[in-house]
This record gives structure tokens, C-alpha cells and sequence, in this order.
């Protein structure tokens, strides 16, 4: 696609419950960056990928968090046994892989955990 | 000391003023600075990057000042269409690859008729 393409665009779960946020990057595209953004808050980095090297896992706020990315593409946040401080928008965005430099964000999953 | 910091505002100004945002920043080895608009409730997008030099965009004008370690972004004339959030970003080499961008919270900017 042409941008970075998220869904779903909102998630209403219960507290408790796991869910999955599904991330599809610009093309080509080797480096992607999962964010968390808190209503007024500035962005919060979660995790990095780059190519086929190890993940930088260092933002995870806790091991109900982990990412995969399959095939050096898609990649999925999976949050399990949510808890309400875990309703943020979550953001992802890919870049051509120079770390710093200039990055897509795509339009965010609305995460609310009732 | 937040590692990123900006003036949450909101600042109101009206259509054709001018206005300016600073932000500090707490690390002086930071290599690189940015600005990215954020319009409510869509994602941020790269606005402008900062230069040493200070660079301009049209309406827009982006500074570094290193010796005081903050940045700045000066709009003129502005516009019904400028009202977003202005999200300063910090490259910090020293850090992992992912986690280099430090995002500040952000200036809200409100432009009225």
C-alpha cells in the first residue's frame, strides 16, 4: 500500500482479555518501530525491528507485551491479560532503516480496556 | 528533568499572527532534532528536520541552538489549517537503534478567525 496501513483502527476489549494490533508497513521499508500514545502524553517507544536482526525489545512495559514481525513485514502487537492503563493509541511506523531518521507513522489502533 | 521537553500550551493566536515554540533538551550528545505535526487524532507526520544552520520552509522556520540545548519553530501568518500539535523529536545517538527518538509531549497550537 501506499502508507502504513494498522487494524483495527479501534479495540473495546475487557480487562483481562488478550489482543492482537496488526501493523503493515510501507514497502520496502526494513526498519519498524511500535509506539504507545497516552491522551496528552508524548510517545512512548515500545519495540523496534530492523531487518533480520534481534528485536530491540527494551520499551516493553511488561511481559504481557510482546511483537513479532514475519518475513520482515507485517508485524503484530499482542497484549495479553490487558489491564486498563494498557487504553492508548498504539502507533507503528516504518523507515528505510537509518536509525533517526524520518519516519511513517500509520493512523494508530485506539486501544480501550473496560 | 523530562528528557524532551515542550509547553503543552495551548497557545491561541489568531489567523496571520506569528508564533514560536521552543523545546529543551537534556542530552548534549543529541545529533539530530525535528519537528512533527500531530492534527487530533491522526497520526504525526515529519513537518520539518532542524539544521545547525537553521533552515526554512516557508511559512515555517526551525532553529538549533546547541550552546542552550533547545530548538525552535517559528510560524508566520498563521493559518486556520496550522491548528495541531507540534511534537519536538530528539535523535539520541547513544542509545539502542529503536529507542534513539525521544518525542517531547508536545505544543498544542490553536489558530482562531
Amino acid at each position: 500500500g501506499a502508507g502504513v496501513s494498522q487494524s483495527p483502527s479501534n479495540k473495546v476489549t475487557e480487562k483481562g482479555k488478550d489482543v492482537e494490533l496488526r501493523c503493515d508497513p510501507i514497502s520496502g521499508h526494513t526498519a519498524l518501530y511500535w509506539y504507545r500514545q497516552s491522551l496528552g502524553q508524548g510517545l512512548e517507544f515500545l519495540i523496534y525491528f530492523q531487518g533480520n536482526s534481534a528485536p530491540d525489545k527494551s520499551g516493553l512495559p511488561s511481559d504481557r507485551f510482546s511483537a513479532e514481525r514475519t518475513g520482515g513485514s507485517v508485524s503484530t502487537l499482542t497484549i495479553q491479560r490487558t489491564q486498563q492503563e494498557d487504553s492508548a493509541v498504539y502507533l507503528c511506523a516504518s523507515s528505510w532503516g537509518t536509525p533517526g531518521e524520518k519516519l511513517f507513522f500509520g493512523s494508530g489502533t485506539q486501544l480501550s480496556v473496560l | 528533568r523530562k528528557e524532551v521537553e515542550q509547553d503543552p500550551g495551548p497557545f491561541n493566536v489568531p489567523e496571520g499572527a506569528t508564533v514560536a515554540f521552543n523545546c529543551t533538551y537534556s542530552n548534549s550528545a543529541s545529533q539530530s532534532f525535528f519537528w512533527y505535526r500531530q492534527d487530533c487524532r491522526k497520526e504525526p507526520k515529519l513537518l520539518m528536520s532542524v539544521y545547525s544552520s537553521g533552515n526554512e520552509d516557508g511559512r515555517f522556520t526551525a532553529q538549533l541552538n546547541r550552546a542552550s540545548q533547545y530548538i525552535s519553530l517559528l510560524i508566520r501568518d498563521s493559518k486556520l489549517s496550522d491548528s495541531a500539535t507540534y511534537l519536538c523529536v530528539v535523535n539520541d545517538g547513544s542509545r539502542n537503534a529503536g529507542n534513539m527518538l525521544t518525542f517531547g509531549g508536545g505544543t498544542r497550537l490553536m489558530v482562531k478567525p
